[in-house]
């Protein structure tokens, strides 16, 4: 079945860098855009960005822009979200996330329809 | 900057009971928005697209309605599993999303 599996917990210092990696399969990898969504404990939902794994082009939150890069590996069907200069404000579980579409003749409607189980990044001293 | 409030943040209903959460965008979105459930320690879960299309193997009890810049998710016959938080999202100004604050459903 179509799924998104990501990697495991990690725990980080202030200022230090942190890459997560979700791995898909049961589907088409470069077919998909790939979104990232992150929430703080006990917080709403925060999007962060998106890629696309065929082409690799990506489009970052201006909040963390200059701080977060999003890259993939087709040879391995995995997308990673790489952050940088991390603080306490970054401790969160990020959610990478499939985006599809369901198309009208006029225009498309996308949402995120499969998602990873979340990876728990904690930054503290 | 997209804004998408939601209200109540939170609410209590019975089981059976009938839930109305409501979502409003900043700007007009037409139709292009979203609603996830989340439970805790769960990644969210696509229920309604387009407002009102519902995904694929979700209960008919969850029903989406409206346009433009205000939208409604209702639960009818409550049921213990409904018990989570829900998040409505605006696809309008793709790629960028942005999410509502939530809505926390509880049991009375």
């Amino acid at each position: 079945q179509e799924q998104l599996v990501q990697s495991g917990a990690e725990v980080k210092k202030p200022g230090a860098s942190v890459r997560v990696s979700c791995k898909a399969s049961g589907y088409t990898f470069t077919s998909y855009y790939v979104h990232w969504v992150r929430q703080a404990p006990g917080q709403g939902l925060e999007w962060m960005g998106i890629i696309n794994p065929s082409y690799g082009d990506t489009n970052y939150a201006q909040r963390i822009q200059g701080r977060v890069t999003m890259t993939r590996d087709t040879s391995t069907n995995t997308v990673y979200m790489d952050l940088s200069s991390l603080k306490s404000e970054d401790t969160a579980v990020y959610y990478c996330a499939r985006e599809d579409k369901f198309c009208s003749p006029t225009t498309c409607y996308i949402y995120l329809d499969v998602w990873g189980e979340g990876t728990t990044v904690t930054v503290s001293s | 900057d997209f804004q998408m409030t939601q209200s109540p943040s939170s609410l209590s209903a019975s089981v059976g009971g009938r839930v109305t959460i409501t979502c409003r965008a900043s700007q007009t979105i037409s139709i292009y928005l979203n609603w996830y459930q989340q439970k805790p320690g769960k990644a969210p879960k696509l229920l309604i697209f387009a407002a009102s299309s519902l995904q694929s193997g979700v209960p008919s009890r969850f029903s989406g309605s409206g346009s433009g810049t205000d939208f409604t998710l209702t639960i009818s016959n409550l049921q213990p599993e409904d018990v989570a938080t829900y998040y409505c999202q605006q696809s309008y100004n793709t790629p960028q999303l942005t999410f509502g604050g939530g809505t926390k459903v509880e049991l009375k």
